[in-house]
């Protein structure tokens, strides 16, 4: 089955920084992988999607890469801000035809005044 | 529009009674499915519906039963609860892969406590 290996510990980070994110997955390459943002006690929200033809995808100051040769995706946050703290989940597709999602555990963003 | 809503937010049972939990999405969407998340484990799928009348088993379903009697609802039960089954439950719905709007859309949770 697919393993999938997001950091467990929380990125504490400065305002104005870059925050990055990683998502590595073990066995087959999805056909796209997709990033969810979290807030305590809320459901995910989808932020963006990349497919296995994409190297780089953004959505204002989001930024995507894709890596099938390392398995591994890269989230990036720019001028992050204090609004961006909350966790961010990677999942990936599951192959079955089905829309099937198999999610990351998430890994925490605190963004520092 | 709604989007997905769940019902109830939160509830607390005792080991052996039985409860619904009941997801609704007004967006029209042919998939829907039902996820538990734990500390440290991350969403694990339970069961999943691919259409009005189907259901199938995802990662952990042993415990839980489902119906998708209306294409609009889908309905998770627990026949006899457990205290492993204490946990947040999320719902969520999104149109068919093929679509090619794969993203999926979730409601707030229900945050269940069995004793």
């Amino acid at each position: 089955s697919q393993k999938i290996e997001q950091n467990s510990e929380a990125l504490n980070i400065q305002e104005g920084k870059t925050a990055t994110l990683t998502c590595n997955y073990t066995n087959y390459s999805p056909a796209y992988l997709q990033w969810y943002r979290q807030d305590p006690g809320r459901g995910p929200v989808f932020l963006l999607l990349i497919r296995e033809n994409e190297k780089e995808k953004r959505k204002e100051r989001l930024k995507v890469t894709f890596d099938t040769t390392l398995k591994q995706s890269l989230f990036h946050i720019t001028a992050s801000q204090p609004a961006d703290s909350a966790t961010y989940l990677c999942a990936l597709d599951m192959y079955y035809g089905n829309n099937r999602l198999a999610f990351g555990k998430g890994n925490q963003v605190v963004v520092i005044p | 529009n709604a989007g997905v809503t769940q019902t109830p937010k939160f509830r607390v049972l005792k080991t052996g009674q039985s409860m619904t939990l009941l997801c609704a999405q007004d967006m029209n969407h042919e998939y829907m499915y039902w996820y538990r998340q734990d500390p440290g484990m991350g969403l694990r799928l339970i069961h999943y519906s691919v259409g009005e009348g189907t259901t199938a088993k995802g990662e952990v379903p042993d415990g839980y039963n489902v119906s998708r009697l209306k294409k609009q609802n889908f309905l998770l039960g627990l026949e006899s609860a457990a205290p492993s089954q204490t946990s947040v439950y999320f719902c969520a719905s999104s149109y068919p892969r093929t679509s090619g709007n794969n993203e999926q859309f979730f409601g707030p949770g229900t945050r269940l406590t069995v004793l």
